[in-house]
């Protein structure tokens, strides 16, 4: 029962160019959502959350965009850099997590 | 001073065996958590404490206990391993449930 989804297991984007992850959720009563980045042999690490009140925060080069009547957020980096090459999590619940999508940026 | 650690960072064990991970955070964090991530990379939680009490147990066979001696600390314990178990296991402390985690750096079990 994924109630969170996100449906690109990979993405790769030229450096300096915009990557955008994708995650959709089923429940419409979810309020906050929060993206984590995650390298190779270490957990994740928060990045970036929204509250259902707005659509849209911006912190830096990363923007998280909120489409409550489509249960679907995104996540956008700008410009992407090669030390972003990572796995990206969605989460709603505080906790629950989406599969992941691994971004490579590269140089 | 890490703010979530967990031990051992490596466990190779024989099935059947019983084993367990430690967990501790230094942050004041009221709620903890066990994940499990699979071959598949999919991050799954398995139980959540808040203050020291059981308030998430998500459909785990009942081989693997959780116990919190303190609000800072909440462990695995698991029995009778199988090869099903081997995963890496994450623990992770939020201020209260449902508020951003900070994750320990995760604790790669290999039954054989």
């Amino acid at each position: 029962d994924q109630q969170v989804k996100q449906n690109s297991p990979s993405l790769s984007v030229q450096e300096g160019r915009i990557s955008i992850l994708n995650c959709d959720y089923t429940n419409s009563m979810f309020d906050y959502f929060l993206w984590y980045k995650k390298y190779p042999a270490e957990g994740p690490t928060f990045l970036i959350s929204i509250s259902s009140i707005k659509d849209k925060n911006e912190d830096g080069r990363f923007t998280v965009f909120l489409n409550k009547s489509a249960k679907h957020l995104s996540l956008h980096i700008v410009p992407s850099q090669p030390g972003d090459s990572a796995v990206y999590f969605c989460a709603v619940e505080g906790m629950r997590f989406g599969a992941g999508t691994r971004l490579t940026v590269k140089p | 001073d890490t703010a979530v650690s967990q031990t051992p960072k490596y466990l190779v064990t024989q099935m059947g065996n019983d084993k367990s991970i430690k967990c501790e955070q230094n942050l004041g964090h009221d709620t903890m958590y066990w994940y499990k991530q699979d071959s598949k990379k999919f991050l799954k939680i398995m139980f959540s404490y808040n203050n020291k009490e059981l308030i998430i147990n998500e459909t785990v066979p009942n081989r693997f206990s959780p116990k919190s001696p303190d609000k800072a600390h909440l462990n695995l314990h698991i029995n009778s391993l199988e090869l099903g178990d081997s995963a890496v296991y994450f623990c992770a402390s939020s201020r209260y449930r449902g508020e951003k985690l900070f994750f320990g750096s995760g604790t790669q079990l290999s039954v054989l």
